[in-house]
């Protein structure tokens, strides 16, 4: 499968607790993008990435939030001491500059902070 | 600042009966628009896109959307529905003068095809 694949799907985690999600986007693109839905919501912005330059980070992302994109490949989304308002749904997509101006869509991790 | 509403949370059509999904948009400059469909526990997946020229897009699927400048429209459409087509419809837009990533997202439209 050459699309976007994300880990886990599913994390359930107590409040207060560390998690960290990846995201594998397709290959070459240079392009990645951190989104969180919630039930009921469209996709919300939290950050993008051009190669391993973090370029842009939305208010919702606190510093509990954070990404990285060391190699220019794959990235990954701690957040840092979950409150139940963290539980969402944690998308990844990807595309590149070069020939694209749509976005694909990971299948997402599904995030339950108990 | 862009923004983009999908005025109606719901919308229930017969299988074979043609589909339409609204969605009205605003930016301050022109738009790039977008149609995706959201499947249960699963991702989103691109539909179609206005960047520029004909107003009437074709998609994946069988859809296809009419970018209305006047009236800041791009709404689905779709000339005989099939059950598979029940899932969350999103539409997405971002300013093109913007260099940013920023595309928002409306909060989506649930369409339910019987048959």
């Amino acid at each position: 499968d050459t699309g976007v694949s994300q880990d886990p799907r599913h994390k359930i985690t107590k409040r207060g607790q560390n998690v960290t999600f990846r995201c594998d986007p397709i290959s070459e693109h240079n392009r990645l993008y951190w989104y969180r839905q919630t039930l009921g919501q469209g996709p919300e912005f939290l950050t993008y990435f051009q190669n391993e330059a973090q370029l842009e980070k939305s208010r919702l992302l606190s510093d509990r939030f954070s990404a990285e994109r060391p190699k220019g490949s794959f990235s990954t989304l701690e957040i840092q001491r979950t409150e139940q308002g963290d539980s969402a749904m944690y998308l990844c997509a990807s595309r590149s500059i070069r020939d694209s101006y749509e976005q694909y869509f990971g299948p997402g991790t599904r995030l339950t902070v108990t | 600042a862009q923004s983009v509403a999908q005025p109606e949370d719901q919308v229930n059509v017969a299988e074979g009966n043609p589909l339409t999904v609204k969605c009205t948009y605003s930016v301050s400059g022109n738009p790039y628009l977008f149609w995706y469909v959201q499947y249960p526990n699963r991702g989103l997946q691109f539909l179609l896109k206005y960047i520029t020229g004909d107003n009437l897009v074709k998609g994946s699927y069988g859809f296809e959307a009419e970018f209305n400048k006047s009236q800041t429209s791009f709404h689905l459409k779709k000339p005989s529905a099939l059950v598979s087509d029940s899932a969350l419809y999103f539409c997405a837009v971002r300013d093109r003068g913007n260099n940013n990533n920023d595309m928002r997202f409306g909060a989506g439209t649930r369409l339910t095809v019987k048959p």
